[in-house]
């Protein structure tokens, strides 16, 4: 069981540019949340997603964020036209239904804008 | 805004003796309350939870004590050890909420051999 795969572990952009950041579920899981962690702060959630579907995106900023879960792959957090703002660690987690069982977390992508 | 507001900010602690941390949340609408241990660069992983029907959980070294009218709940770690030292996560899942879990801003623990 691989757990909770997350890529790239480190990402480095420049302000302008796009980051697309992966989150490959634990093998049964079909819940996926996203969740953004700025140094010395909690998590805060961004984005609930199943298959094909956005439950809740009350954390998602209304620009340039988008989260998607398509049928095959992984789920994918987009950031267009990334500022330095955005530099933190991005979580994801996933369960196989939701709510609070079998909640775990992969060990996140860091992004640094430049 | 439903809160959860965790204290101390950061911990030192001998090795072998007691670590505190304490939670304190806004809002009565939580029904599971679960303690994260995050090491550098790793991610978040589940230590000890406990449930508002409760007001102790223990397993092994760790207790979670809650205290449902005063709307804390704390962790405790008994015999600190060196390799406890972490950052430690309160949070709390909303009723009838599917998985959006509310952080407390976090405890950095240090225990000194």
């Amino acid at each position: 069981n691989a757990g909770v795969m997350q890529n790239p572990r480190h990402l480095v952009r420049r302000r302008g540019q796009e980051a697309r950041l992966r989150c490959s579920p634990m093998k049964g899981h079909s819940h996926v949340y996203w969740y953004r962690q700025l140094p010395e702060e909690g998590l805060k959630f961004m984005v609930y997603l199943q298959k094909e579907n956005i439950i809740d995106e009350s954390g998602m900023p209304k620009e340039r964020f988008s989260a998607e879960f398509p049928k095959e792959g992984p789920s994918i957090l987009r950031i267009q036209q990334v500022v330095r703002g955005d530099s933190a660690a991005y979580f994801c987690a996933s369960s196989p239904l939701g709510g609070d069982s079998g909640y775990t977390f992969g060990s996140g992508t860091r992004l640094t804008v430049v | 805004q439903q809160q959860v507001k965790q204290s101390p900010q950061s911990l030192i602690v001998q090795k072998g003796g007691i670590s505190i941390i304490n939670c304190a949340y806004e809002n009565t609408a939580f029904d599971y309350f679960p303690w994260y241990q995050q090491f550098p660069g790793k991610g978040p992983a589940l230590l000890i939870a406990i449930r508002p029907d409760v007001s102790e959980k223990k397993e092994g070294r760790f207790t979670i004590s809650f205290n449902k009218s005063a709307k804390q709940f704390s962790l405790h770690i008994m015999d600190s050890q060196p390799g406890d030292s972490a950052t430690y996560f309160c949070a709390a899942l909303p009723i009838g909420n599917t998985g959006k879990l509310i952080f407390g801003q976090g405890t950095t623990l240090q225990v000194k051999p």
